[in-house]
């Protein structure tokens, strides 16, 4: 089974409005970790934001917030006031276990629009 | 700038060839990662160092090996490539490196070495 799921493999959205950017989780370690990452045609990998399964709060990082549900196991993006240079590439991902590593989904590309 | 550093950025070579890529990490960090991103298979976690041991690993083909060395520089070689092998090669590096992680423990990206085998 797939562990990190991203089922919008794109999304458009109006410059200036909110976009929310769907990933839904699947682990049975109690202690784990979700990160969003934002890789822009570039190529690289940018770091967005964290929530941790123990997080009390939903995360928020400037426009970014993370609508973390961990009954659904779902850990949405939600970024406010699209800006044109938000068009990228989003990928999820969890860490998990006893090592640090982490495992993505396969990405959502956002495209805004003017 | 994410503080992590690759080189080199881009590389073509041929198949059956060896390449080496190389990684520095953030200052104070002491796990490195390696993944490989490609069209078909997504971003794949290879392998990861914290402080000069192998602490995990992941999808990563024999003939593929890495180390991290004593000032936790790390270099991911490939060898015998393969035409498959083309991808882009990410390094990360994080504080520890252990379990859930943390905001202060996230893992940070290089900008990648895009390897292309012809």
């Amino acid at each position: 089974a797939q562990k990190i799921t991203q089922t919008q493999p794109g999304m458009f959205v109006q410059e200036k409005e909110a976009v929310t950017l769907d990933c839904t989780y699947d682990t049975s370690d109690p202690s784990y970790g979700l990160f969003w990452y934002k890789q822009p045609s570039s190529g690289e990998m940018i770091f967005l934001i964290y929530q941790g399964s123990y997080d009390q709060q939903n995360a928020t990082e400037g426009r970014y917030s993370l609508n973390f549900q961990k009954a659904r196991k779902s850990a949405n993006l939600v970024i406010s006031a699209s800006q044109l240079g938000d068009s990228a590439m989003y990928f999820c991902a969890m860490r998990e276990g006893d090592a640090g590593k982490s495992t993505f989904g396969d990405g959502t590309t956002l495209t805004v629009k003017p | 700038d994410s503080g992590v550093t690759q080189t080199p950025k881009h590389l073509i070579t041929a198949t059956g060839q060896r390449v080496t890529l190389r990684c520095s990490p953030r200052s104070g960090d002491l796990s490195v990662y390696w993944y490989q991103q490609s069209l078909d298979q997504g971003l794949q976690f290879l392998i990861q160092y914290y402080n000069g041991e192998e602490r995990a690993k992941g999808n990563i083909l024999e003939r593929f090996s890495a180390q991290q060395f004593p000032d936790l520089h790390s270099e991911l070689n490939l060898s015998s490539l393969e035409l498959g092998d083309s991808a882009l090669y990410f390094c990360a590096s994080s504080v520890f490196g252990q379990g859930a992680g943390s905001r202060t423990d996230t893992q940070y990206f290089g900008p990648g070495t895009r390897l292309t085998v012809l």
